[in-house]
């Protein structure tokens, strides 16, 4: 298994274009997320989706866009890049559990995307 | 509002030595706990998970324990070498159905040979 897989690694844009994040895990996970982390910080959830067709939004959702049209891909959207968007996005995925079994729900995570907007 | 602080943001040790990271929370209301590595300009591995019904988790050299009722967590590692140098990310889930973490800052770690 690959695990979860993001693209691009590292991209530079301008103010006011835009652009998608894409990731996409094989571990048949039906959770899936998008985080930024800024410097010296924690990570913020953006957007989360618990399965195909079904997306909510997270502690810092403003100026993105999600679809999850698939269990394995979730890609993120930038309408209109502003600075304040310049960080490092991380996709993770995990999966809830076998009803009457033992709940893991471990967070699996993608070597993120840096991205700059200048 | 959940809120996850982990003190010290910097920690320098010599190698061999035993050492211990914090994490506090505010609301005791968790579903589990996740303790992560962050290598520089890599992604986020997991070390441990800690249930909320659980007290401690082991894996090799490292140790995490959960006291809900204080809003605290704790990874010890020990006989620390310099490959442990890395960002440590704790991290505790709020709603059993969403899966939502709440990450801490990190401590960043050094390990001097």
């Amino acid at each position: 298994n690959a695990g979860v897989t993001q693209t691009p690694k590292f991209r530079i844009l301008k103010i006011g274009q835009s652009m998608t994040l894409q990731c996409t895990q094989d571990m048949n996970h039906n959770y899936m997320y998008w985080y930024r982390q800024d410097p010296g910080m924690g990570l913020k959830l953006i957007y989360y989706s618990v399965g195909a067709g079904i997306t909510d939004k997270g502690e810092v959702p403003n100026g993105y866009n999600v679809s999850r049209s698939t269990t394995e891909d979730f890609p993120l959207r930038l309408e209109l890049a502003a600075p304040s968007q310049t960080s490092v996005y991380f996709c993770a995925s995990s999966y809830p559990g076998l009803a009457g079994g033992p709940i893991v729900n471990e967070q699996f995570f993608g070597p993120g995307t840096r991205l700059t907007v200048l | 509002k959940q809120e996850v602080t982990q003190i010290p943001a910097a920690l320098s040790v010599p190698e061999g030595e035993n050492l211990v990271l914090n994490c506090s929370f505010t609301d005791s209301a968790i579903y589990n706990l996740q303790w992560f590595r962050q290598d520089p300009g890599k992604g986020l591995t997991s070390l441990l998970l800690i249930q909320s019904s659980q007290r401690e988790q082991t894996s090799g050299r490292l140790n995490a324990s959960l006291d809900k009722s204080s809003g605290r967590s704790t990874l010890y590692i020990a006989a620390s070498q310099p490959g442990d140098s890395a960002t440590y990310l704790c991290a505790v889930r709020r709603i059993q159905g969403a899966q939502k973490l709440v990450f801490g800052q990190g401590t960043r770690l050094t390990i001097n040979p």
